[in-house]
């Protein structure tokens, strides 16, 4: 199984939503992230996880909290988000964090915020 | 992490060699050169990446220069399905600090 799965496809949220982004592998990876994408944009790194603990956050509003609750399962929960957060939200993997190969993106989650 | 230069926008015609430059100028040493490419509303793939020699993988060949300030991609046969978003990325190797920049557009044609 080489693939990260991300769910859901797509997610439409009002701004005083609660919402959550769910990302799975099962790679046996240990470093997972979280990228935003807006349209016509190269995406954006937002989170990295190292071993289950979070070890980059590239200043990201606390609106955006995200989770790793163990090797496998990375979520990104939503809360009071702004019609500028609609975006697309992909996940990634990698064997580790210093790995020098390839991230394994997943299809994303397309957010759209009313 | 160095920055790396690329033409905003190439075309080349089905059958044929695809060949995306990219400027590196400001590489470090012990940066390594990666390329991604991103279909439409796909998440972004894995080519291809190297340090100083040339690699060739099923996908595309990476021609790095002796002084590693430029490299190239070539994808042998072009396809309408490599119609894409290609990006460089210079990283020093640690996958944690993958840094996108604004990439490459290939469009294929008949």
């Amino acid at each position: 199984d080489t693939e990260v799965t991300q769910t859901p496809k797509h997610l439409v949220m009002g701004m005083t939503n609660k919402k959550s982004l769910k990302c799975e592998q099962h790679m046996g990876h240990r470093a997972m992230y979280w990228y935003k994408q807006k349209a016509k944009k190269p995406p954006e790194l937002m989170f990295v996880y190292s071993y289950e603990k979070l070890s980059i956050n590239e200043s990201v509003p606390s609106r955006f909290s995200p989770e790793c609750p163990n090797s496998s399962l990375l979520n990104l929960h939503l809360h009071a988000l702004q019609p500028e957060d609609s975006a697309l939200y992909l996940c990634a993997s990698s064997p580790g964090p210093s790995n020098t190969g390839e991230l394994f993106f997943g299809e994303g989650s397309r957010l759209t915020v009313l | 992490d160095a920055k790396t230069t690329q033409p905003t926008s190439m075309d080349c015609a089905e059958g044929r060699a695809a060949n995306l430059p990219c400027n590196h100028s400001t590489i470090s040493g012990n940066e390594y050169v990666y390329w991604y490419r991103q279909i439409h509303s796909q998440g972004p793939q894995y080519i291809i990446h190297g340090l100083k020699n040339n690699e060739t993988n099923e996908m595309a060949s990476l021609i790095i220069t002796e002084d590693r300030k430029s490299s190239t991609l070539i994808l042998p046969h072009a396809t309408l399905r490599d119609t894409a978003v290609y990006y460089c990325i210079v990283s020093r190797g640690t996958a944690s600090k993958l840094t996108f920049g604004t990439g490459t557009r290939l469009q294929v044609t008949l």
